[in-house]
């Protein structure tokens, strides 16, 4: 069974950092492409960023470009998003979402998710 | 204009029928994109419902259906159920915009 386990959020003040963790079992992780969905309180789902299987390839949402970087390490089954110079309206539930391709891309699997506040 | 655009709720009573329509805007998507929708319970991580259009994953209800024709698709509920009380999701794939989800609907039994 796939089973993805989020960790790392907290409260932290605008302009600070946060590192999230994935740590992955039940399937090859580095057989997969993975991703960050996060959802804002009483909002809808909005994707933060995408890593494809080897790293190769890394794309993020044009709000949080610049600021958040996704990373994985393949050998401990563990994906990261480092998470700088945070705003406000950051502030949400971060998933780990692995990806699947059918005809297009679509997430057959999310964590419980970890929540991130962010405020003074 | 929303790129996904669906109802903000709909509503039905146990056993009924329900349907929650997600409209694509191809202005911009090609003409021949993908659907997939999700189930969000209260308090819960999202859940994938529907792939590729009209796929159940394993596990899911045949209750569940889905459809797409033209730049709509539809998600329909039949025999409702209240532990269907959740937000409904739709998504699509874009290679410029990525992962592409709609607002969300809301369904009340």
């Amino acid at each position: 069974e796939v089973h993805l386990v989020e960790s790392g959020g907290g409260l932290v003040q605008p302009g600070g950092s946060l590192r999230l963790s994935c740590a992955a079992s039940g399937f090859t992780f580095s057989g997969y492409n993975m991703n960050w969905v996060r959802q804002a309180p009483g909002k809808g789902l909005e994707w933060v960023s995408y890593i494809s299987s080897s790293s190769s390839t890394i794309h993020y949402g044009d709000s949080v470009k610049g600021r958040f970087t996704i990373s994985r390490d393949n050998a401990n089954d563990s994906l990261y998003l480092q998470m700088n110079s945070l705003r406000a309206e950051d502030s949400a539930v971060y998933y780990c979402a692995r990806g699947r391709y059918g005809r297009s891309w679509y997430i057959d699997s999310w964590g419980q998710g970890t929540l991130v506040t962010v405020s003074s | 204009q929303s790129v996904l655009t669906q109802p903000p709720s709909v509503s039905g009573a146990p056993g009924q029928r329900v349907t929650i329509s997600c409209d694509v805007n191809i202005s911009y998507f090609g003409p021949v994109i993908d659907i997939h929708w999700y189930q969000q319970l209260p308090g819960a991580a999202p859940k994938l419902l529907i792939y590729s259009n009209t796929n159940r994953p394993s596990g899911i209800p045949d209750r569940f259906s889905a459809s797409k024709s033209g730049s709509s698709a539809s998600l329909a509920i039949t025999g409702l159920q209240a532990e269907d009380e959740a937000d409904y999701y739709c998504q699509s794939y874009d290679i410029s915009l990525n992962y592409v989800f709609g607002p969300g609907t809301t369904v009340t039994v």
